[in-house]
């Protein structure tokens, strides 16, 4: 069972440098979803998915693309790596619903010097 | 809007002592409720969730009540072990819209 499958685990990349985190899951849920984790401010929503072809903005959005091509698949892309986004990033997934709970990927720890 | 607002730590016990975390949310409606664990070099996972209020949630010995008239789900369990150690985060999702909201997490090490 592979859930929630985040690649790389860790990377670090030059400032202005870009980079595509790549998330899949096999569990043909609708809703997909990016988090970036820093220290004191829990986790916060970058980007978000309901199907493929729609994709939504969160919280903390700028300097990051998305896209949804599949159910599966849903990659995050920095367009310009900026120190500020050195982070934990997290993918979720879950089924819709109103009560279904989001399950995470093992992150990608990213450092931007 | 949508918070959440959960103990800061870190939280130090010692094996079988009693824990307590405490979290508070702000939400319109009857948001869920979700525990999630995240242990060292992992991703979260659900530890356990509450739907309504008055319901209570368990999980490997962990327990949590969704209290309406406190807006508070804290998480407590009678007896911890070292395998506990981990950073624990609470979350709500609202009656509208596709986001979670998580606390900031609480560290917790248990010491043999």
């Amino acid at each position: 069972n592979a859930g929630v499958t985040q690649t790389p685990k860790f990377q670090v990349l030059k400032t202005g440098q870009s980079m595509t985190l790549q998330c899949a899951q096999d569990m043909n849920h609708e809703y997909m979803s990016w988090y970036r984790q820093d220290p004191g401010m829990g986790l916060r929503l970058i980007h978000y998915s309901v199907g493929a072809g729609i994709t939504d903005q969160g919280e903390v959005p700028n300097g990051y693309n998305v896209s949804r091509s599949t159910t599966e698949d849903f990659p995050l892309r920095l367009l310009s790596a900026a120190p500020s986004q050195t982070s934990v990033y997290f993918c979720a997934s879950r089924k819709q619903g109103v009560i279904t709970e989001a399950f995470f990927g093992q992150g990608t720890r990213l450092t931007v010097v | 809007g949508n918070s959440v607002t959960q103990m800061e730590g870190p939280v130090t016990l010692s094996e079988e002592a009693f824990l307590t975390i405490n979290c508070t949310y702000t939400a319109t409606g009857y948001p869920s409720l979700f525990w999630y664990v995240q242990y060292p070099g992992e991703g979260l996972q659900l530890l356990l969730k509450a739907t309504k209020a008055d319901d209570k949630g368990s999980n490997k010995g962990f327990e949590a009540t969704y209290r309406k008239e406190t807006t508070s789900f804290h998480l407590e369990k009678g007896s911890v072990q070292v395998s506990d150690s981990a950073v624990y985060f609470c979350a709500l999702r609202g009656i509208t819209g596709n986001q979670f909201y998580f606390g900031t997490g609480t560290s917790l090490t248990v010491i043999p």
